[in-house]
């Protein structure tokens, strides 16, 4: 079957304009996850999603950043007022369950923020 | 917090060789461990975990070894080639919670 996608592959946008990030799992996973990379670092954790518990929001950076999830299917991450230093790769994982499964990640989204 | 670190942001190793790649963890909670490798361009790719029961763990051409007294992680590549220059990530997991906390990355470089 497809593996995670991810749209779109590249985006620009002016600071101050809000972007929308599509993440679409592995049919059957459980569990979704967003993470920020910037350049030439590791991956920052975002938040993620687990059936139809309340999400973990523990690791947005503020409230510009937020996320939803309908059901076990397609995740949106949303940043608002889009500042230069949202500019990254933002990767989504799916993975069977949360917590100790192997998370299967998508090609990410570079932003760019001019 | 959470501390993932690795001792060797770059390592070149000659085609043919062994490479070994380092990750330190600071959580003596970590339950669970995983390395990816990730291209340029790409999401990182699964290769291999392991779990705390565990000390070893083997897959095809990897090895990854789980010290716990240390919490030290390390993956070894046997007879590297050119296709495994890529950065690799350690990442774990706590039994207390879902987050998956990543190290920075080593960047591999295979020299033909």
């Amino acid at each position: 079957g497809a593996g995670v996608s991810q749209s779109p592959s590249n985006k620009v946008t002016e600071k101050g304009k809000d972007v929308e990030l599509r993440c679409d799992p592995i049919s059957g996973h459980t569990a979704l996850y967003w993470y920020r990379q910037r350049l030439g670092q590791g991956l920052e954790f975002l938040i993620y999603f687990q059936g139809n518990s309340a999400p973990d929001k523990s690791g947005l950076p503020s409230d510009r950043f937020s996320a939803e999830r309908t059901g076990e299917s397609v995740s949106t991450l949303t940043i608002q007022r889009t500042q230069q230093e949202d500019s990254a790769v933002y990767l989504c994982a799916s993975s069977f369950l949360a917590g100790a499964y192997e998370q299967y990640f998508g090609p990410g989204t570079r932003l760019t923020v001019t | 917090g959470e501390s993932v670190g690795l001792h060797l942001p770059t390592l070149s190793v000659q085609e043919g060789d062994n490479s070994i790649i380092n990750c330190a963890y600071s959580n003596s909670a970590s339950d669970y461990f995983i390395w990816y490798k990730q291209e340029s361009g790409k999401g990182p790719q699964f290769i291999i975990d392991i779990r705390s029961n565990m000390d070893k763990r083997q897959g095809q051409r990897v090895t990854v070894l789980l010290n716990k007294t240390v919490k030290h992680l390390s993956l070894q590549i046997a007879a590297t080639q050119p296709g495994d220059s890529a950065v690799y990530f350690c990442a774990e997991t706590p039994n207390t919670g879902n987050q998956f906390y990543f190290g920075t990355g080593t960047s591999l470089t295979v020299i033909p």
